[in-house]
């Protein structure tokens, strides 16, 4: 199984801060990569698929990067409401997550 | 718009069985693979299993392999999860996604939650 391992596990920032998210996967993935965010109580919610191809309607700060086995999630300037926790998922061989980032008020 | 509803959450004994169904409106749920996808209260996101649009193909994760059997009715748009022989660790929210074609989930339902306990 493909193993995706998120850093950090959580972060303070400030609005207006840019921030990135980095997934390491075990093996290389293609680009078969999706990044979603989750808000508390909430269901998560797709941002970017492929790697870096922006979800219809996702602000485009949000932008991902990446090849091989190394891959970004980059805000560029974050704003109150993108105080959430931010999951990559592989889809190269069936599907596995990252454990997660949490990203925090300073 | 596309919705997903899940329902079939409870309180349910070590050992026990519970079956979770999952109303999909508002896209041609037939054209669509879907998947199930837990999170343990206060942990990440654990993919469960996934079935093909017609149901022919199916995966499982291996933590649930043997005792959760997915399954659909495409003429009553409707996904379900048989889950049999609950564990405690099978503790969870349970979401069901729309599967972009084996790839990315969009969107999520609410998810319901399945608490194993005695």
């Amino acid at each position: 199984d493909i193993q995706m391992t998120q850093s950090p596990s959580s972060l303070s920032a400030s609005v207006g801060d840019r921030v990135t998210i980095t997934c390491r996967a075990s093996q290389g993935i293609s680009n078969s990569l999706a990044w979603y965010q989750q808000k508390p109580g909430k269901a998560p919610k797709l941002l970017l698929y492929a790697a870096s191809r922006l979800e219809s309607g996702v602000p485009s700060r949000f932008s991902g990067s990446g090849s091989g086995t190394d891959y970004t999630l980059t805000i560029s300037s974050l704003q109150p409401e993108d105080f959430a926790t931010y999951y990559c998922q592989q889809y190269y061989s069936t599907r596995t997550f990252g454990q997660g980032t949490k990203v925090e008020i300073k | 718009q596309v919705q997903l509803v899940e329902s079939g959450g409870g309180l349910v004994k070590p050992g026990g069985s519970l079956r979770l169904s999952c109303a999909a409106s508002g896209f041609t749920f037939s054209d669509y693979y879907m998947s199930w996808i837990r999170q343990a209260p206060g942990k990440g996101l654990e993919w469960v299993s996934y079935i093909s649009s017609s149901g022919s193909t199916i995966y499982y994760a291996d933590s649930v392999k043997g005792r959760f059997t997915i399954s659909r009715d495409n003429a009553k748009n409707s996904l379900y999860l048989q889950m049999n022989s609950l564990r405690a660790e099978d503790t969870a929210v349970y979401y069901c996604a729309r599967d972009e074609g084996g790839d990315w989930f969009d969107p999520w339902g609410q998810g319901t939650l399945v608490t194993v306990s005695s």
